[in-house]
């Protein structure tokens, strides 16, 4: 089975920090995704990634930067964060071809303070 | 764009009772479909989807849902639910290979 693992489940920050969030995932699928998840809001699209190097604004990038050097590999980046950055983010994956199907990672709930 | 209308937030049901959560989608062109369930503390789970062919889909968990173009919706229906299909529900949209736009979600609340 595709994994996808995302290394921090909790993270308390303060505002300011620099915040990385870390996506790993291990069936060699060229997308990578990050979406954020509030109550009543549903998933919202940060950022994508269709390869190595490559990104694309989602619906809401503001705030956020991301990086893939490796294929396996797509990080999430707040460069100063603030307390409305406080959420669940979500990490998925899927191959090129296919179902449009996303496998997920468990998710990383950030507090920023 | 496509855009995807969850029109319950919460549903609360009880043991062995059916259950409907309800889905409408808008967009121009034909979509793909898909239901995902979260259980507490986990990602998102793909249940079923429609890509093409028979508009009913099932899941392997006695979920289903049909797809009805000409009231642009998806609903997901289960006869009979279980404890363990207490969880949050996610439906989408997609045209083609293009990302997915989620609903909102439907907490799904079932009570002995």
């Amino acid at each position: 089975d595709v994994k996808v693992t995302q290394s921090s489940r909790y993270l308390v920050k303060r505002t300011g920090e620099k915040v990385f969030l870390e996506c790993v995932q291990d069936m060699d699928h060229e997308n990578m995704f990050w979406y954020r998840q509030d109550p009543g809001l549903g998933l919202r699209l940060i950022y994508f990634s269709y390869d190595v190097k490559m990104k694309e604004k989602g619906d809401i990038p503001e705030g956020y930067s991301v990086s893939r050097e490796k294929k396996e590999r797509f990080s999430l980046i707040l460069e100063s964060a603030s307390t409305n950055q406080t959420s669940m983010y979500l990490c998925a994956s899927r191959p090129r071809g296919g179902a449009n199907v996303l496998t997920f990672g468990a998710g990383s709930r950030l507090t920023v303070l | 764009a496509q855009s995807v209308t969850q029109l319950d937030s919460q549903v609360p049901v009880f043991e062995e009772a059916p259950v409907e959560l309800r889905c409408n989608y808008s967009s121009s062109v034909s979509v793909y479909l898909f239901w995902y369930v979260q259980y507490p503390n986990q990602g998102l789970q793909l249940l079923l989807k429609y890509l093409s062919g028979s508009t009913l889909v099932e899941s392997i968990n006695g979920f289903e849902a049909e797809f009805n173009k000409s009231q642009t919706s998806f609903h997901l229906r289960k006869p009979s639910v279980h404890i363990s299909d207490t969880a949050e529900y996610f439906c989408a949209v997609s045209v083609g290979y293009s990302t997915l736009t989620f609903g909102k979600g439907t907490m799904l609340l079932v009570s002995p």
